[in-house]
């Protein structure tokens, strides 16, 4: 069974940069794509982009190319997502997603921006 | 952007009575392979949401077969029989037919 591992919690200051990693067990990366999906605290859910860990591609939702790069090592079965110039809009927990039809998820990582 | 749009807000329902939830989308989800690309999933507190309906209709893997989807090309319904307390939560429908995929609002249901 595929199972997506992310990383922990981070409190980060505003305008700074964050690097968000998910882990993925029980198949290769390369299987699917990676998505990656933003939901800020009692809001819905936001998709930021998607990354082919095959070749590298990607792809971002119109709001996220400036603030969100995603990236994928094959050797390690592992995608990040780092997110920059941080503000209190960015304060949020990221989920990763993967499977045709979202089928995997991550645990989450909550990301906090405050000084 | 394809526009999803969930109604109701919430629902509070009576264990063992059946519950509806609504989904449209701002455009057809109809790929010309036939397929429907619309998905339910519910998020438990505190939890990652989890897929119950894939390509409309069918059910993920270790669903029950309580939950069930249905639809046309734009309007499509989540229907639970027999709301248990493990259904609590908040429903999301999402579209994976495009580039940004996105999601409804959300349903909240609660028990009675």
């Amino acid at each position: 069974e595929v199972q997506l591992q992310q990383s922990g919690a981070e409190l980060v200051r505003p305008g700074t940069s964050v690097k968000l990693s998910c882990k993925v067990s029980g198949d290769t990366i390369t299987a699917y794509y990676m998505h990656f999906v933003k939901q800020r605290p009692g809001q819905g859910l936001e998709w930021i982009g998607r990354i082919d860990p095959e070749d590298d591609s990607t792809k971002y939702a119109e709001k996220f190319k400036n603030k969100a790069t995603l990236t994928a090592d094959t050797s390690s079965n592992t995608a990040y997502l780092k997110l920059s110039s941080l503000t209190s809009e960015d304060t949020a927990t990221y989920f990763c997603t993967t499977g045709g039809s979202f089928a995997y998820w991550g645990q989450g990582t909550l990301v906090t921006v405050s000084s | 952007d394809i526009v999803m749009t969930q109604a109701p807000l919430s629902v509070s329902v009576t264990p063992g009575e059946s519950a509806s939830i609504s989904c449209r989308s701002s455009k057809s989800l109809l790929h010309s392979n036939g397929i429907t690309y619309v998905y339910w999933y519910l998020q438990k507190p505190g939890k990652s949401p989890q897929l119950l309906i894939y390509r409309m209709s069918n059910l993920a893997s270790g669903v029950p077969d309580r939950f069930s989807g249905s639809g046309s090309e734009t309007d499509f319904t989540l229907k639970i029989s027999r709301v248990e307390a493990e259904d609590v939560g908040i429903y999301y429908c999402g579209q994976l037919l495009e580039n940004p995929r996105t999601f409804g609002g959300g349903t909240k249901l609660e028990l009675k």
